[in-house]
């Protein structure tokens, strides 16, 4: 039974790249969360997604990023003309409910290290 | 505007005694307080909760405790093991926003031998 999958690990880009970082949920999950954590800081949501749908993106930058969940495949977060500030550890979580006190129902993947030289 | 907050980054333990983390959170909409542990290269695992109409719950070693009137939360785990070694974060929701979870920042715990 796997569980959340990120990839990759580890992405180098330069300033002005784009970055593509891909969450595959544990299986039977439905709901996918982004949150990302800067260094020495603790985590902060970006975005929760259901399967084709965008429930609140109330976290995430207006410009420049933006998240998908689709039909068949992984749900990717996509930052677009990246800038050294972006450098940071992106977390994926997948949750088989709506929040609530499911909330620890929350399984987070190991995360993909962005580094923006 | 930090809404959840570990004043501590760090905490060293003996093995064997207990160890106590802290955290303050500001906004009284919370309603339902979680503690997480991570440990380097991997995501938050979750280890206990404790909901707003409760002012303690425990699990094996460990213990949340909520005051509510102070906007304070803590976890005790006891006695303490050298597994235990992990950064631990003190997360916070409300019913009207629960699919986000308001982190704090993190205390590192070292449990010496």
């Amino acid at each position: 039974n796997a569980g959340v999958m990120q990839n990759p690990r580890h992405l180098v880009r330069r300033r002005g790249q784009e970055a593509r970082l891909r969450c595959s949920p544990m299986k039977g999950h439905s709901h996918v969360y982004w949150y990302r954590q800067l260094p020495e800081e603790g985590l902060k949501f970006m975005v929760y997604l259901q399967k084709e749908n965008i429930i609140d993106e109330s976290g995430m930058p207006k410009e420049r990023f933006s998240a998908e969940f689709p039909k068949e495949g992984p749900s990717i977060l996509r930052i677009q003309q990246v800038v050294r500030g972006d450098s940071a550890a992106y977390f994926c979580a997948s949750s088989p409910f709506q929040g609530g006190l499911s909330n620890e129902k929350l399984f987070f993947g190991s995360g993909t290290q962005l580094s923006v030289l | 505007d930090q809404q959840v907050k570990q004043n501590s980054p760090s905490l060293s333990v003996q093995e064997g005694r207990i160890s106590i983390l802290n955290c303050d959170y500001t906004n009284s909409m919370f309603d339902y307080f979680l503690w997480y542990k991570k440990y380097p290269a991997e995501g938050p695992t979750f280890l206990i909760s404790i909901s707003s109409i409760k002012d303690k719950n425990e699990d094996g070693r460990f213990t949340v405790f909520l005051n509510k009137s102070a906007k304070h939360l803590s976890l005790h785990i006891v006695p303490s093991q050298p597994g235990d070694s992990a950064v631990y974060f003190c997360a916070a929701s409300s019913t009207q926003g629960a699919q986000k979870l308001v982190f704090g920042q993190g205390t590192r715990l070292t449990i010496n031998p």
